[in-house]
């Protein structure tokens, strides 16, 4: 099983939907969780942290569940301009400390 | 803020030929990560420096990749030789802290190996 798990798409959805992702991780003890976002050739840059009381800002909604080791991110009324790469990452505290990343999810805005 | 910086943005080699990337990360941060990113597939961590440190290099291709941190500022990391499967995106990230900090990414290099 990989570590960090998500669908890749796309997701095509119309302007003003709602849309959601998730995102499995494999290490129960993992302990810091991200949403990155990732526009077609740029760099990764982090959409919201996700905490164990879960995260909003705006139209954007992260939650984690420990109990099934998910991650959810879910976008309210999208805007052709959430078309991206979601990419979730979760911390590795197996051996060294470090970031994996998941392949992410490609969302597409549809007008 | 200045963000991290990375040099060249563009680089087109031969396989087999030597090619270095420089990296600068936001002042004061001491994590600094190099990843690999295919396309069409999310980031993967190549090495990961404390300080000057090493913390993680465990898949770094060391036959023929490498990295440094002199002084705990700066990074390259050298492809010698290239191969055509070594063709990337190359992001430098860098975080404040070793863990739960968000990490910032460079610009990144785009190899192409032909």
């Amino acid at each position: 099983r990989k570590e960090v798990e998500q669908d890749p798409g796309p997701f095509n959805v119309p302007e003003g939907a709602t849309v959601a992702f998730n995102c499995t991780y494999s290490n129960s003890a993992s302990q810091s969780f991200f949403w990155y976002r990732q526009d077609c050739r740029k760099e990764p840059k982090l959409l919201m942290s996700v905490y164990s009381s879960g995260n909003e800002d705006g139209r954007f909604t992260a939650q984690l569940n420990r109990a099934s080791q998910y991650i959810s991110l879910l976008i309210r009324d999208s805007k052709l301009s959430d078309s991206a790469t979601y990419l979730c990452v979760v911390d590795s505290v197996s051996g060294t400390y470090k970031y994996i990343f998941g392949t992410g999810t490609r969302l597409k805005v549809l007008a | 803020e200045a963000g991290v910086a990375q040099s060249p943005r563009y680089k087109i080699i031969e396989k087999r030929q030597s090619v270095a990337f420089w990296c600068n990360p936001i002042s004061g941060h001491a994590t600094l990560y190099w990843y690999q990113q295919i396309l069409g597939q999310g980031p993967k961590l190549l090495i990961q420096f404390q300080n000057n440190g090493v913390v993680d290099d465990s898949q770094l291709p060391k036959d023929r990749f490498s990295a440094e941190r002199l002084k705990g500022v700066d990074s390259t990391l050298k492809i010698q030789p290239a191969k055509l499967e070594d063709s990337a995106v190359y992001l430098c990230a860098s975080s404040l802290a070793l863990t739960g900090d968000e990490a910032f990414f460079g610009q990144g290099t785009r190899l192409t190996v032909v």
